[in-house]
Formats: C-alpha cells, sequence, structure tokens
C-alpha cells in the first residue's frame, strides 16, 4: 500500500498570499496518477488536479499541481476567500488507492 | 450535467447489513469506472471501492474486503454497495464518485453503526 503523507497539517495565510502544499508518496506512483481535492465543510469533495498537474473542468489557474516519482506540490497563487478548505491528495494508480491526510489551509 | 445521488444510508446495529444505492445521470454510466469513498465523523476521505465500466474488475480496501461488494447494473445506471457484517468503524458518510480520479461526487449518505 502506498502511503501518502500530507504536509503541513495545518497552514495559515492571508487571503492574496500564495500557498504551496506537499504530498510524499511511501512509493513511486504509478504514472503521475496524483489526484488533489478540495474539501469545504458540509460539502463533498472536489476535484481540483489529476495526473499530477491537469486542472479539472472549471477549477481556476490559480490552481497548479506538480511533482512526479514520490514527491507532488500543489500550488495557490493569489488566495481567494474561497480557497480556505481542506486539500486532499490522492493516487489512484496501484491498489489500495490511498488518500493523504489532508492539510487545512486557515485565514490567517 | 453529472448528477451523483447516493440512498440507502441509515442507523444499523453492529453485525447488520445495508445496501447502498448511487443513482447516475447526466453521462454514459456505462464508459466510466466508479468509485466508493468514504469520510468518518470529522476524519480524513478513504477510499473503498471501485469497479470497472463492465464489472469485471473490482477492488476494496483491506478494511471492508470480505465484508463489503460492489456491484453495478449499467441498464439502471445504478451503483451499488452492499454492506454486511458492519462494525462501529464503519461509520461514515459515504460517497460515490465517477473515474479512478473522482471527478463528480454525490452528496454523500450517513451510514451509523450504534447499538
Amino acid at each position: 500500500e502506498i502511503v501518502l503523507t500530507q504536509s503541513p497539517g495545518t497552514l495559515s495565510l492571508s487571503p492574496g498570499e500564495g500557498a504551496t502544499l506537499s504530498c510524499r508518496a511511501s512509493q513511486s506512483v504509478s504514472s503521475s496518477y496524483l489526484a488533489w481535492y478540495q474539501q469545504k465543510p458540509g460539502q463533498a469533495p472536489r476535484l481540483l488536479i489529476y495526473g499530477a498537474s491537469t486542472r479539472a473542468t472549471g477549477i481556476p489557474d490559480r490552481f497548479s499541481g506538480s511533482g512526479s516519482g514520490t514527491d507532488f506540490t500543489l500550488t495557490i497563487s493569489r488566495l481567494e476567500p474561497e480557497d480556505f478548505a481542506v486539500y486532499y491528495c490522492q493516487q489512484y494508480g496501484s491498489s489500495p488507492r490511498t488518500f493523504g491526510q489532508g492539510t487545512k489551509l486557515e485565514i490567517k | 450535467q453529472v448528477h451523483l445521488v447516493e440512498s440507502g444510508g441509515g442507523l444499523v446495529k453492529p453485525g447488520g447489513s445495508l445496501r447502498l444505492s448511487c443513482a447516475a445521470s447526466g453521462f454514459t454510466f456505462s464508459d466510466y469506472y466508479m468509485t466508493w469513498i468514504r469520510q468518518a465523523p470529522g476524519k480524513g476521505l478513504e477510499w473503498v471501492s471501485y469497479i470497472s465500466s463492465s464489472s469485471t474488475y473490482t477492488n476494496y480496501a483491506d478494511s471492508v474486503k470480505g465484508r463489503f461488494t460492489v456491484s453495478r447494473d449499467n441498464a439502471k445506471n445504478s451503483l451499488y454497495l452492499q454492506m454486511n457484517s458492519l462494525r462501529a468503524e464503519d461509520t461514515a458518510v459515504y460517497y460515490c464518485a465517477r473515474s479512478a480520479a473522482a471527478d463528480y461526487w454525490g452528496q454523500g449518505t450517513l451510514v451509523t453503526v450504534s447499538s
């Protein structure tokens, strides 16, 4: 099983700042099958990035994903008030398809 | 537009069973892998199971293997999760989602396992 470790656990930033979220895998993620999701309280998660770097439909270009192998990054440039949420990474290249524990992005 | 609606959740005693359903619309259901993901109260996301488009392949998290069974009926655009021998730790909101990288999610259905 591939274990995904996200850091930091909580990130406190102000609107307008940039955010960098990390996801590290215990083994190489097959074919960069790595996704990022955003979840707000009381809502289902929303897909942001798939294939490590491809934005999902309707996702603003201030969200970008990068990385390969075991190290992946979600970058949010110029934080908007609606971006404060919990973010999860997930690998879907091998079974079981695991999630990271999440990074909470909170307003400073 | 893509729409996924889960149903079938509720309160069940330990050792009991439930069958969750997910009704899909707005896309060609038979073309897509489908996934079940759950979230215990106040916790993170946990992948549960997937099923391939024609039901040829299924896979399960170790935590549910042997107790849960995923199935689908492409004629009815529906996905199912049969959950047996339920435990307290199965208490969660259960989401169905389209595809391996879950690009669309339902609103979830709450399963509570408690005596």
